[in-house]
């Protein structure tokens, strides 16, 4: 079957650093994607990785290593409004999103 | 630019009677897709057109139908709610005929079914 596991919840502390894993087993590989879920919003983009190694966006950057079936989210210098749900999705032989449970990031001043 | 719209915003429902959730969107984007979220669980893909026409079924499409007479428009019709369909349900598009996968979100429709 197709799996996502990604932590239900994290805390961490204003102007920190945090790291949110997410590993996964698909049928196919076309792609990994992280979104970002205000509560009550909906999903926003923030970034693809199709190939091994980081990708550097501002404040988040994220990395992926296929053969391990592994991604991160970087997210640097925290601020509270980063405060969110944040979802790993990859996409599979069909070109359909699976979708992580999502990660909880409490940020606390 | 309005992106993606969705209508209602919520809605009560009794168990038994149908509804139609809309979906619209302005980017001309040829994929759109309708994914249902509940709490713990990652979103769920109900399903998914790829053009204007064409329609299929994702992980979990029983109790729901959709049509997709043009680019624009992609409505879920719940043929007779039942209270496990309960949800918030968000209906998304992408440009995958460009070779870019990122998909829109619309802001949801959050459904009770009592």
């Amino acid at each position: 079957g197709q799996n996502i596991d990604q932590p239900t919840e994290m805390t961490a502390t204003e102007g920190a650093i945090v790291q949110i894993n997410c590993t996964y087993q698909t049928s196919g590989f076309n792609g990994l994607f992280w979104y970002q879920q205000h509560a009550g919003e909906a999903p926003t983009f923030l970034s693809y990785n199709v190939l091994d190694g980081l990708e550097e966006k501002g404040r988040f950057s994220s990395f992926l290593s296929r053969s391990k079936g592994y991604s991160y989210l970087l997210l640097k210098e925290l601020q509270m409004k980063d405060s969110a749900s944040y979802l790993c999705a990859v996409m599979d032989s069909n070109y359909q999103l699976i979708w992580g449970a999502g990660t909880k990031l409490i940020i606390k001043p | 630019t309005a992106g993606i719209t969705q209508a209602p915003t919520s809605q009560i429902l009794a168990a038994g009677r149908s509804m139609t959730l809309r979906c619209t969107q302005d980017m001309r984007h040829n994929a759109m897709y309708w994914y249902r979220q509940d709490l713990g669980l990652g979103l769920r893909l109900i399903h998914y057109s790829n053009t204007a026409g064409t329609t299929g079924k994702g992980e979990v499409p029983d109790g729901y139908s959709v049509s997709r007479a043009n680019t624009d428009d992609f409505p879920l019709t719940l043929a007779s709610a039942v209270p496990s369909q309960t949800s918030v349900y968000f209906c998304a598009s992408s440009d995958s005929s460009g070779g870019m996968y990122e998909q829109f979100f619309g802001p949801g429709t959050r459904l009770t079914v009592l």
